[in-house]
């Protein structure tokens, strides 16, 4: 069965305490992983697209990785506007979409 | 970017809705969302140039429509309790790389 995985489920951190969230998956084939930032009340905001094993992007202060069964999204000394629940998505052949139901990140000054 | 309307609504079991999106200009595909409170979004459908390209597993009671202009519908008939959830729409160029999202239609179903 196709599914997504993340953990932890929720995660505070101090304020520049670094940390990694992790999304494991299992597809029938593997177009894309991607990653998205959801605040409260609004849509998903894109972050990363990774497409193979041993990809890597980075913005500002995240960096997202891909393995053949699992993503990490590391969070480098993060700040209080990092809060936000982060979902992990990946889509398979055959254009199915499958959602994790996020890492909810708190990040206290 | 995406825009939704309505952002909210409220209908009765039974009923039927049309959700409507306008997609982020220059994109031609589109996605539809259902995401209940606390939960990651669930994938509906797909369209690209005006076809359906993949759906998830929802009912055919959930159908949607894309015209020329990019924009697109997504009508639910026979709404139950458990449809009440928000409704995401989500637009990229060709299917492919991120997808730009809107912020929701809130649908609940009484």
């Amino acid at each position: 069965e196709d599914q997504v995985t993340q953990s932890p489920e929720a995660l505070r951190l101090q304020e520049g305490e670094s940390s990694s969230l992790n999304c494991s998956y299992t597809v029938s084939g593997l177009r894309g992983l991607f990653w998205y930032r959801q605040d409260p009340g609004k849509g998903p905001e894109f972050l990363f697209t990774l497409y193979s094993a041993g990809e890597e992007k980075e913005k500002e202060r995240l960096k997202a990785t891909l393995t053949k069964k699992e993503s990490f999204l590391h969070i480098t000394a993060p700040k209080p506007e990092d809060s936000a629940t982060y979902l992990c998505a990946v889509q398979a052949y055959g254009n199915q979409f499958y959602f994790g139901t996020g890492t909810s990140l708190t990040v206290i000054p | 970017g995406v825009t939704q309307s309505p952002t909210h609504l409220i209908k009765t079991r039974g009923q039927q809705v049309t959700l409507r999106c306008s997609s982020q200009s220059g994109h031609n595909t589109v996605s539809w969302y259902q995401q209940a409170l606390g939960q990651g979004p669930q994938f509906i459908f797909q369209y690209y140039r005006k076809e359906e390209n993949g759906r998830g597993n929802f009912p055919p009671r959930f159908s949607g429509l894309q015209f020329p202009n990019d924009s697109s519908e997504l009508n639910v008939n026979a709404l139950e309790l458990d449809d009440s959830a928000l409704y995401l729409c989500a637009s990229s160029l060709d299917g492919t790389g991120g997808y730009t999202f809107g912020s929701g239609t809130r649908l609940t179903v009484v």
